[in-house]
């Protein structure tokens, strides 16, 4: 079953503009994930915050947590069409990492 | 590394017949998972190994379905007898250790369709 729900379901944008997409959970958590996947491939590794962190960066990604909220935000800032893909946020409590269903973004050229 | 490698990437079977996916784990990970990944349920985690030993069976749907780790760097997710409603794409992934509840390394999936 899936631990997360997604908001939007799937997000169009043109080239250069930022794509914000958002995750709320129900549970306890040790940290959230944000998860990218190609049609047709694997899910690949974006970025991990930990439960007592609030608000992190990596390159043109910056993920927000609110415990309180038991929700996150994923923020790709200057999008290319490159970054069209499934975004999935996951959270994890011990060894289980559970998915959400996914924001599927379509970067428009 | 290579990373997480399945096989086969697509696999086509009729209703009744024996399916074998394998998935070979990152050198020096030791902590394996397999999820289903369906439209209508989404990413399911089926069942969870730490070093070998299967930890967490609950999520394999029934009886049909079998997972091994016959060792440290290989596992097999045997479905027997197979039927349509398995058609989806199951996914391995593996991570180096419990301690850092960190990242999981996905393979590429293996896309099953039961006709």
């Amino acid at each position: 079953s899936q631990q997360g729900e997604e908001d939007p379901q799937a997000l169009s944008i043109q080239e250069g503009e930022n794509a914000t997409m958002n995750c709320s959970y129900k549970t306890s958590i040790n940290n959230l994930q944000w998860y990218r996947q190609n049609s047709g491939r694997g899910l690949v590794h974006l970025i991990l915050i930990r439960s007592n962190e609030r608000e992190k960066h990596s390159g043109r990604l910056r993920v927000t947590l609110d415990t309180s909220k038991k929700s996150s935000s994923l923020l790709i800032t200057a999008s290319r069409a490159a970054d069209t893909a499934s975004y999935f946020c996951a959270t994890r409590y011990d060894y289980k990492l559970s998915f959400g269903a996914g924001t599927t973004v379509t970067v428009r050229a | 590394d290579a990373g997480v490698i399945q096989s086969p990437r697509h696999e086509v079977t009729e209703m009744g017949q024996e399916v074998t996916l394998r998935c070979k784990l990152i050198s020096g990970h030791n902590s394996l998972f397999w999820y289903r990944q369906t439209m209508m349920r989404g990413l399911e985690l089926l069942i969870y190994f730490n070093n070998n030993v299967p930890i967490d069976d609950s999520g394999m749907p029934e009886d049909r379905f079998s997972a091994k780790m016959p060792n440290a760097s290989f596992s097999t997710l045997k479905i027997q007898p197979s039927e349509p409603r398995d058609s989806a794409v199951y996914f391995c992934a593996s991570s180096p250790g419990l301690a850092e509840r960190g990242e999981l390394f996905f393979g590429e999936g293996s896309r099953l369709t039961v006709l």
